[in-house]
């Protein structure tokens, strides 16, 4: 069983639609994050969700807007597409943080 | 503000020669320091970490990372390489921000294995 599985794997759109990334861990972690990796692959956080409550949530364009409907899942909205969106988008979750985090595979985002 | 900076974008190495990968942090207090490994076109997956007490950390596939408080280094170090290691490589640190914890990563290092 996948521990933290993203959905689409994959995601190519048009500049200025809306789409979404979800999210789901079956390992009982009360933590989801939500990280972004460029093109040079450097990561940043984008927003962190512990028992559903927004804990963080760093200098992010409101076209991006997380929701969690309960602590096993963590969903992506992101509206009106840009061409700067493109990257990808990573998911992880952790119980207690410094045993570090589980991540999932990855959803490429591509806006052309 | 506790961040990590690894001093290396690219590590080329031959097969079965040994590695370091070098992070330094930056942090005033306790500090909770992580290694992990991306493969390619896949997600991370944690290769050790270094929370307290011996500074000798071992990891997965071979990897052992040394904690040193007085040149605040956190280096990853393999004594043979193969093949299947190419791939990126982050060192990452806890951060604490208005009581949420996050992790910080460095700008990652990419090891490339020569046959």
């Amino acid at each position: 069983d996948t521990a933290v599985s993203q959905t689409p794997k994959y995601l190519v759109t048009q500049m200025g639609n809306d789409k979404s990334i979800k999210c789901e861990q079956n390992l009982g972690h009360d933590t989801m994050y939500w990280y972004k990796q460029d093109s040079k692959k450097f990561l940043k956080i984008m927003f962190s969700y512990n028992n559903k409550e927004l804990i963080i949530n760093e200098t992010v364009p409101n076209r991006f807007s997380p929701k969690s409907p309960d602590k096993a899942h963590l969903n992506l909205h992101i509206n009106s597409l840009e061409l700067g969106d493109s990257a990808v988008y990573f998911c992880a979750s952790s119980q207690i943080l410094h045993y570090g985090y589980t991540f999932g595979s990855g959803t490429r985002l591509t806006v052309v | 503000a506790q961040s990590v900076t690894q001093l290396d974008s690219q590590v080329p190495v031959f097969e079965e020669a040994p590695v370091e990968l070098r992070c330094n942090y930056s942090s005033s207090v306790s500090v909770y320091l992580f290694w992990y490994v991306q493969y390619p076109n896949q997600g991370l997956q944690l290769l050790l970490k270094y929370l307290s007490g011996s500074t000798l950390v071992k990891g997965i596939n071979g990897f052992e990372a040394e904690f040193n408080k007085s040149q605040t280094s956190f280096h990853l170090r393999k004594p043979s390489v193969h093949i299947s290691d190419t791939a990126e490589y982050f060192c990452a640190v806890r951060r604490i921000i208005q009581g949420a914890q996050k992790l910080v990563f460095g700008q990652g290092t990419r090891l490339t294995i020569n046959p």
